[in-house]
Order: C-alpha cells, then sequence, then structure tokens
C-alpha cells in the first residue's frame, strides 16, 4: 500500500516561500508510470491542481500559479516537494501531496494545513 | 469560480439512489474520458471512488457507478447508507497543461 505524508511548517508569512515536502512509502517515487501531484483546498477556491511532476523531474504547473510554482524530487529518499513563492492570504489551505495519473488521483496524504498570516 | 459545476447539495433517504452532476466544457469533460471523482469525509482527503468516467479503484463499491453524456459527467450511488454522507467531488483532465480541474464539490445528505 502506498502511503504519502506532507511535512512543512504550518505558519509562514506573507511574502514568504512555502516549502512542503512529501515523503512516499510502500513504493518507489522512481518506478511506474505515475504522477506526483500537489493540490490545495481552502473553502474560497475548493479543491486545487497546483502541479505535478514525473520521473525524471520532468514538471507542469496549473497556468494561474505557474509563476509562483516549482517542484522537486529526490528520489534517494523517495521524497518530492514544493515550493510556493510570494505567499499571501490567498494561499492559505491545506496542501495535499498524491499519486495520480491522467485526471485522477489515487493515493493521497492526509494534508497538511498552511496558514499564510503575520 | 471551480472549472466544473456541481450541484452544492443533494439528499437521499437510505436505499434510495441519487445523483450528482459535474458539467464542464468541451476543453475537459467533453474531450477527455478522464473523468474521476472524490468522496471527502470531514478531516479527511479525498478518497478515489471513480477514473476514468467508469471505472472503480480496487475496493471501492459497484454501488458507486459513473456515467458521462457531452460536457457533463454524473455519479450515482444505489442503495444509500448513511456513511455515504460526505462531500463529492469531481475531476477531470484537460490537457498536459492542466492535468486536473475540479468540481466545487456536492454535500450528500442521508
Amino acid at each position: 500500500q502506498v502511503l504519502l505524508q506532507e511535512s512543512g511548517p504550518g505558519l509562514v508569512k506573507p511574502s514568504q516561500t512555502l516549502s512542503l515536502t512529501c515523503t512516499v512509502s510502500g513504493g518507489s517515487i522512481s518506478s511506474g508510470s505515475f504522477y506526483w501531484s500537489w493540490i490545495r483546498q481552502s473553502a474560497e477556491r475548493g479543491l486545487e491542481w497546483i502541479g505535478r511532476l514525473y520521473t525524471g523531474g520532468i514538471t507542469s504547473y496549473s497556468p494561474s500559479l505557474k509563476s509562483r510554482v516549482s517542484m522537486s524530487v529526490d528520489t534517494s529518499k523517495n521524497q518530492f516537494s514544493l515550493e510556493l513563492k510570494s505567499l499571501t492570504a490567498a494561499d492559505t489551505a491545506v496542501y495535499y501531496c498524491a499519486r495520480g495519473d491522467w485526471g485522477y488521483f489515487d493515493h493521497w496524504g492526509q494534508g497538511a494545513l498552511v496558514t499564510v498570516s503575520s | 469560480q471551480s472549472a466544473l459545476t456541481q450541484p452544492a447539495s443533494v439528499s437521499g433517504s437510505p436505499g434510495q439512489s441519487i445523483t450528482i452532476s459535474c458539467t464542464g466544457s468541451s476543453s475537459d469533460v467533453g474531450a477527455y474520458n478522464h473523468v474521476s471523482w472524490y468522496q471527502q469525509h470531514p478531516g479527511k482527503a479525498p478518497k478515489l471512488i471513480i477514473y476514468d468516467v467508469n471505472k472503480w479503484p480496487s475496493g471501492v463499491s459497484n454501488r458507486f457507478s459513473g456515467s458521462k453524456s457531452g460536457n457533463t459527467a454524473s455519479l450515482t450511488i444505489s442503495g444509500l447508507q448513511a456513511e455515504d454522507e460526505a462531500d463529492y467531488y469531481c475531476c477531470s483532465y484537460a490537457g498536459s497543461r492542466v492535468f486536473g480541474v475540479f468540481g466545487g464539490g456536492t454535500k450528500l445528505t442521508v
């Protein structure tokens, strides 16, 4: 059973950069044909796909967040990461990491609440 | 504003069937057979219950079924049970630039 676990700060100041890491267990992040995504959820915006990463570090990002997002992978630790720059209160949300394929996400982390506030 | 449109709420009695609609466009739902549905209980992560319009992940009850016509996808839950009370979200592939666009969610009351 593949398990995903998000980790990172729960509180970040406006204008700063959010860094989150997703640790994958029960399967190798570099095997298979799955994509590894970040998704966030807030009351205001609902569920929002942020970006995805594929084996070899190939990435694609939501057009609405592309200018502020970057994702990376560390296969030696079976982890992938998210960086979101220039935070505002609108970025306050629960951030999920997830495994998926075209248009679906079959394994999710438990979620990490991130609050943007001074 | 969510890319896909779902009703805010639906309700049904135990044993009944309900259907939740998910309306997109010719760029997402209408263009690809990659629609998925998720069940989310309070405080929990979403759980995949349908993918590729009408396929079940391992371990998901066949009381959940999916379909699609044109730009609208639908989730039907038959034989409603109390534990089905949750929020339900649809999601569609929308091309290589937008891996997944979600609906705004539907609260099911049983």
